[in-house]
């Protein structure tokens, strides 16, 4: 069964400050892996899709790495800005069926001016 | 293009109740897939969808279930509510929902309560 985890549960950080948010899964038989990001009360938006044929994307600040092998993603934040405190989470399609996402709980990011 | 709508937005219930959610996907889109978020549980998925056909459920019991029109809009109903059912109910929709570039993108949400 597949198991997404977030670390940490919640981050504070200074403004300007690079991060890593990490994610791991227990099934490495993923086709790709999402991460995505939830402001206060309202939907999800889709920051990065990684196939699993590939080892990271890139989106402006913002890039995220895939390894299957050991089950981890990482999402790497450079120069971190107010505007991107958030909620942000991981999802596996579930094993063996790549239509059901299983998620992890998220990472509570809050960047301080 | 039109992002993934939800309605309504909000919604208050009492106990035994019965409720119905709407979804209207991205124009294009085929896949709907509707999902529960609580504190406790997190994204929990509860069905998709796909030209009409239930295609993947999740771990839910039968007081949930859902249908897709020939559109692509999408509802979802849940009898006899309870008061664990309070949660913020998200639909997404993709493309077909099986590639393994296929997005998935969501609406804001309604958010329930039940009292």
């Amino acid at each position: 069964k597949q198991e997404v985890t977030q670390i940490p549960a919640a981050l504070s950080v200074p403004e300007g400050e690079n991060l890593v948010l990490n994610c791991s899964f227990t099934d490495s038989a993923i086709y790709n892996l999402q991460w995505f990001r939830q402001d206060p009360g309202k939907g999800l938006t889709s920051l990065l899709l990684i196939q699993s044929s590939q080892r990271e994307q890139t989106s402006g600040r913002l890039n995220a790495s895939l390894d299957k092998s050991s089950g981890r993603s990482t999402l790497y934040i450079a120069a971190s800005q107010p505007g991107d405190s958030a909620t942000y989470l991981c999802a596996v399609p579930n094993a063996g069926n790549n239509r059901k996402l299983i998620w992890g709980l998220g990472t509570s990011l809050a960047v301080n001016p | 293009k039109a992002g993934v709508t939800q309605t309504p937005r909000y919604l208050i219930k009492t106990r035994g109740q019965q409720v119905t959610l709407s979804c209207s996907p991205i124009s294009g889109h085929r896949s709907v897939s509707w999902y529960q978020q609580t504190p406790g549980q997190g994204l929990q998925f509860l069905f998709e969808y796909f030209s009409e056909t239930q295609r993947n459920k999740g771990n839910f019991p039968g007081r949930f279930s859902g249908r897709q029109f020939s559109n692509s809009r999408s509802e979802m109903n849940v009898s006899t509510l309870e008061l664990g059912d309070s949660a913020l109910y998200l639909c997404a929709s993709s493309l077909d929902g099986g590639g393994a570039s296929d997005t998935q993108y969501f609406g804001p949400g309604t958010r329930l309560t039940v009292l």
